[in-house]
């Protein structure tokens, strides 16, 4: 079974940075696409980031962009996104998310996600 | 590409039909819509695809029909694992840095 497993989230001061992880199993890592989607306490769902399988092609929602990192180490079969400058409205679990065979933002596993909470 | 769920909210019981809708500010190419399903304290879940395909493992008591921009997601009959947040999302890549994935706000289905 596919199994999604995200580290690393906790309470960071604003202007902080902080690293999230995300241990793949249960399927062949460097095949498949994958993606960080956050979603913010009592809200809807916001897609952050994609990355390609070879780490070649990556994207991020211009909400992120230019203060997240997206990485992946596919001998570890690990997903990483870096936060930094962190701001109060980063506050939000964030999943990992596995992108189907076909199509790059269609997430058909997800992780159970891990909660980023930006406050002094 | 902005995603409008209606209702916010739906007060159903066990064995009900229920409806929700999903509309796009522009086309959605290709069909490209998903539905998802989030109980609490989970994950979310892809229920549908292509608008009208169910994902693997998913009853067929739901179905999903639409195209351009008015889509809807269907339950044919409530059971009580039904209850839950349902998502919409358009996953369009053709154009990922000008135009990405977007979601809709969500519609609840609560146990009346």
């Amino acid at each position: 079974d596919v199994q999604l497993v995200e580290s690393g989230g906790g309470l960071i001061q604003p202007g902080g940075s902080l690293r999230l992880s995300c241990a793949a199993s249960g399927f062949t890592f460097d095949t498949y696409e994958m993606n960080w989607v956050r979603q913010a306490p009592g809200k809807g769902l916001e897609w952050v980031s994609h990355i390609s399988r070879t780490g070649n092609f990556i994207y991020y929602a211009d909400s992120v962009k230019g203060r997240f990192t997206v990485s992946r180490d596919n001998a570890k079969n690990s997903l990483v996104l870096q936060l930094n400058s962190l701001r109060a409205e980063d506050t939000a679990v964030y999943y990992c998310a596995k992108s189907s065979f076909d199509w790059l933002f269609l997430f058909d596993h997800w992780g159970q996600g891990t909660p980023v909470i930006v406050s002094s | 590409l902005v995603l409008t769920q209606s209702p916010g909210t739906l007060s159903l019981s066990p064995g009900e039909r229920v409806t929700l809708s999903c509309r796009a500010s522009q086309s959605v190419s290709n069909n490209f819509l998903a539905w998802y399903q989030q109980k609490p304290g989970q994950a979310p879940r892809l229920i549908m695809y292509g608008a009208s395909s169910r994902a693997t493992g998913i009853p067929d008591r739901f179905s999903g029909s639409g195209s351009g921009t008015d889509f809807t997601l269907t339950i044919s009959r409530l059971e009580p694992e039904d209850f839950a947040v349902y998502f919409c999302q358009q996953y369009d890549s053709s154009r990922p840095n000008t135009s990405p994935p977007t979601f809709g706000g969500g519609t609840k289905v609560e146990i009346k």
